[in-house]
C-alpha cells in the first residue's frame, strides 16, 4: 500500500464550479497534511496546509482533514482556468520532517 | 528575495560521469532535501539533512550522496551517472513553525544521461 494515494485524474469541472480533491494516507500516526500546486513543467508551490481535525479555508481553497478516516481533501471554490494544475498530496513520515507525496490530480477547468 | 536556487536548470551528460547538482537557498531554513519526479509519479525523496554536518538517506539514496557543511548549501552528487538516473531533481527547504512548515521548491535540474 502506498503512503499517499490521490486519484491521477483528470478530473474536469466548469469554470466557476467546486473542484473536489481527495487522498488517503497509510500512517495513522501523521500529524501534518498539506496540498501543494504543480504546474506543468514548474515545481510545486505550497497552497495549504492543515494540521487539526476539520475545515481550513483560505480564500478559494479549503482544507478538510479526517484523521479518523485517514483522508484530507482539497476544494476549490469558483474555479478558475488558472487552477488546471496538477494538485499533489503530501503527508509528514513518522520518522521526522520529510514529506511523502502523493503522484497527484490533474485538475482541467474548462471556460 | 528570500528564495532558493538550482542549478544548472537542465543537464545532458554521458554515461560514468561524476556530476553535482548545486541547491543553495537564502531564507535560513534548517531543514533541506532532494526529491526525484518522473512524469506522472510521486517525488521520490533522496536524500535530508536537519542543519549543518546532519544527513540522512531517503528512499532512493543508494546511488548518490549529499553534504552540508553551509545551512544555506546542499549539494547532490552522483558518482557515476547512468540513463536510469535521468529524470528531475527537485530540491526543497522548510523551517519548523506551526504555521509554516511547509516545503519551498528550487526550479529543479532536469537530467538526461546519454
Amino acid at each position: 500500500q502506498k503512503e499517499v494515494e490521490q486519484n491521477s485524474g483528470p478530473l474536469s469541472v466548469p469554470e466557476g464550479a467546486i473542484a473536489s480533491l481527495n487522498c488517503t494516507y497509510s500512517d495513522r500516526g501523521s500529524q501534518s497534511f498539506f496540498w501543494y500546486r504543480q504546474y506543468s513543467g514548474k515545481s510545486p508551490e505550497l497552497i495549504m496546509s492543515i494540521y487539526s481535525n476539520g475545515d481550513k479555508e483560505d480564500g478559494r481553497f479549503t482544507a478538510q482533514l479526517n484523521k479518523a478516516s485517514q483522508y484530507v481533501s482539497l476544494l476549490i471554490r469558483d474555479s478558475q482556468p488558472s487552477d488546471s494544475a496538477t494538485y499533489l498530496c503530501a503527508v509528514n513520515r513518522i520518522s521526522g520532517y520529510a514529506l511523502n507525496f502523493g503522484k497527484g490530480t490533474s485538475l482541467l477547468v474548462t471556460p | 528575495e528570500a528564495d532558493i536556487y538550482q542549478t544548472p536548470r537542465y543537464l545532458v551528460i554521458g554515461t560514468g560521469k561524476k556530476i553535482t547538482l548545486e541547491c543553495s537557498q537564502t531564507m535560513g531554513h534548517d531543514k533541506m532535501y532532494w526529491y526525484q519526479q518522473d512524469p506522472g509519479m510521486e517525488l521520490h525523496l533522496i536524500h535530508y539533512s536537519y542543519g549543518v554536518n546532519s544527513t540522512e538517506k531517503g528512499d532512493l539514496s543508494s546511488e548518490s550522496t549529499v553534504s552540508r557543511i553551509r545551512t544555506e548549501h546542499f549539494p547532490l552528487t552522483l558518482e557515476s551517472a547512468r540513463p536510469s538516473h535521468t529524470s528531475q531533481y527537485l530540491c526543497a527547504s522548510s523551517e519548523w513553525k506551526a504555521a509554516n512548515y511547509g516545503y519551498t521548491f528550487g526550479s529543479g535540474t532536469r537530467l538526461t544521461v546519454v
